[in-house]
């Protein structure tokens, strides 16, 4: 069964630090990876995303690695702020570039909170 | 500005009834999606379509029909809505089918009492 998975499910950090958000997931065989992050309340902004032929993507103060034999990918997040304070989802799909059945199964994500 | 968009924002409803929620995209995009978030705050696909056909129906209740009156638009109409339906709905676009990066609504959140 293809899932997604990602612990711990909240993070509490100090303003400034360095983070890693982690996910998991199980079949190795991905076609891409998705960031998204949601407000409360809100939709979801899509952060990056990694095709299975890449190792990581960068935007900002955001770095997304994948490696796919492991079935993992992390969410690098440096010099946090408050206003990174959010859900942060993981989404993998696992269908091909052309096709039917195109679909992201998404992770229970992670909560955030950065303190001033 | 161009994005996915969806109304209502918020639905509050009685059980038995029949609701419809909207999303229209004009980002060009062939391929449209609805996801559903429940309590738990886990998001599943409900539905995909594709240039109005649809691809995807992921075992939903056949109260739940969507229906697509061109590309840039999906509509979700639920028949018969029940407590378990609350939720917040997604939809959502990407290009074109396959493993392209996908676009999402701000959601209404659904709430059956």
């Amino acid at each position: 069964k293809q899932e997604v998975t990602q612990i711990p499910a909240a993070l509490s950090v100090p303003e400034g630090e360095n983070l890693v958000l982690n996910c998991s997931f199980t079949d190795s065989a991905i076609y891409n990876l998705q960031w998204f992050r949601q407000d409360p309340g809100k939709g979801l902004t899509s952060l990056l995303l990694i095709q299975s032929s890449q190792r990581e993507q960068t935007s900002g103060r955001l770095n997304a690695s994948l490696d796919k034999s492991s079935g993992r990918s992390t969410l690098y997040i440096a010099a946090s702020q408050p206003g990174d304070s959010a859900t942060y989802l993981c989404a993998v799909n696992w269908t091909p570039q052309v096709g039917a059945n195109s679909k992201l199964t998404f992770g229970k994500g992670i909560t955030l909170s950065v303190r001033p | 500005d161009t994005a996915v968009s969806q109304t209502p924002k918020y639905l509050v409803t009685q059980m038995g009834n029949d609701k419809s929620i909207k999303c229209e995209q004009n980002l060009g995009h062939d391929t449209m999606y609805w996801y559903k978030q429940d309590s738990k705050k886990f998001l599943k696909i409900m539905f995909s379509y594709n240039n109005k056909e649809l691809i995807i129906n992921e075992t939903v209740p056949n109260r739940f029909s969507p229906k697509s009156p061109d590309k840039a638009h999906l509509n979700l109409h639920i028949n018969s809505l029940e407590l378990g339906d609350s939720a917040v709905y997604f939809c959502a676009s990407s290009q074109r089918q396959g493993a392209y990066e996908q676009y999402f609504g701000p959601g209404t959140r659904l709430t059956v009492t």
